[in-house]
């Protein structure tokens, strides 16, 4: 993911609402692709994963959407509750056999009531 | 179970001591990783195992030395750490290959004095 300096991007959205979160990612090599959710004083939870021969994965209530052309991943959340409310990053990884992740910045999610 | 375990929760330690860090999954899962987090940032890769043999170190300065001595368990030796090394640390497992999802455990949160 791209650096975006000392402070974590923020998003906030109305209960209820549908959350986009958004992450650009730098090799063109990579070919699987990963969202965790960290909340406060734990470690990251993994939520959805796609890979590169898919533009598009669905879970419950939450959508990756990928565009190889621009290196571009986004998280759709649909319905956002208050447990939504976390920091959400991006992790890509480069190859079959090569077990490094690389994580974007994050992005802090706040769902307000 | 899908659970990482990681213990202590919280560990303070000074720059003279000597404590570690441990892991436990019960997963079946052949690759094991510690990370560093500060606050705010995302997780650093540090080391990972593979087949309990250390297949990547990410540079980590030599105060830090990771052991594997099996394939459900993962330490972290500590000695002679600086307050800089103040940070999360989190532990996470995962199977080689095709389905490469780390699971992280809730992380050691280490203050160095």
């Amino acid at each position: 993911g791209e650096s975006v300096g000392l402070h974590l991007p923020t998003l906030s959205v109305q209960e209820g609402d549908n959350s986009i979160i958004n992450c650009a990612y730098s090799n063109s090599a990579s070919d699987y692709f990963i969202w965790y959710k960290q909340e406060s004083g734990k470690g990251p939870q993994f939520i959805i994963d796609i890979r590169s021969n898919m533009d598009k994965r669905q879970g419950q209530r939450v959508t990756v959407l990928l565009n190889k052309t621009v290196k571009h991943l986004s998280l759709q959340i649909a319905a956002t509750q208050p447990g939504d409310s976390a920091v959400y990053f991006c992790a890509e990884k480069v190859g079959f056999g090569n077990e490094k992740l690389t994580f974007g910045t994050g992005t802090r999610l706040t769902i307000i009531p | 179970d899908t659970e990482v375990t990681q213990t202590p929760k919280h560990l303070v330690m000074g720059m003279t001591n000597k404590k570690s860090l441990k892991c436990e999954q019960h997963m079946g899962h052949r690759a094991m990783y510690w990370y560093k987090q500060k606050a705010k940032k995302p997780p650093e890769l540090m080391f990972v195992y593979s087949y309990e043999k250390l297949s990547i170190n990410e540079s980590v300065p030599s105060r830090f030395s990771p052991e594997c001595p099996n394939s459900s368990l993962l330490n972290l030796h500590l000695h002679a750490l600086q307050p800089e090394d103040s940070a999360l640390y989190l532990c996470a497992s995962s199977h080689l290959g095709q389905s490469p999802e780390q699971y992280f455990g809730p992380g050691t949160r280490l203050t160095v004095t």
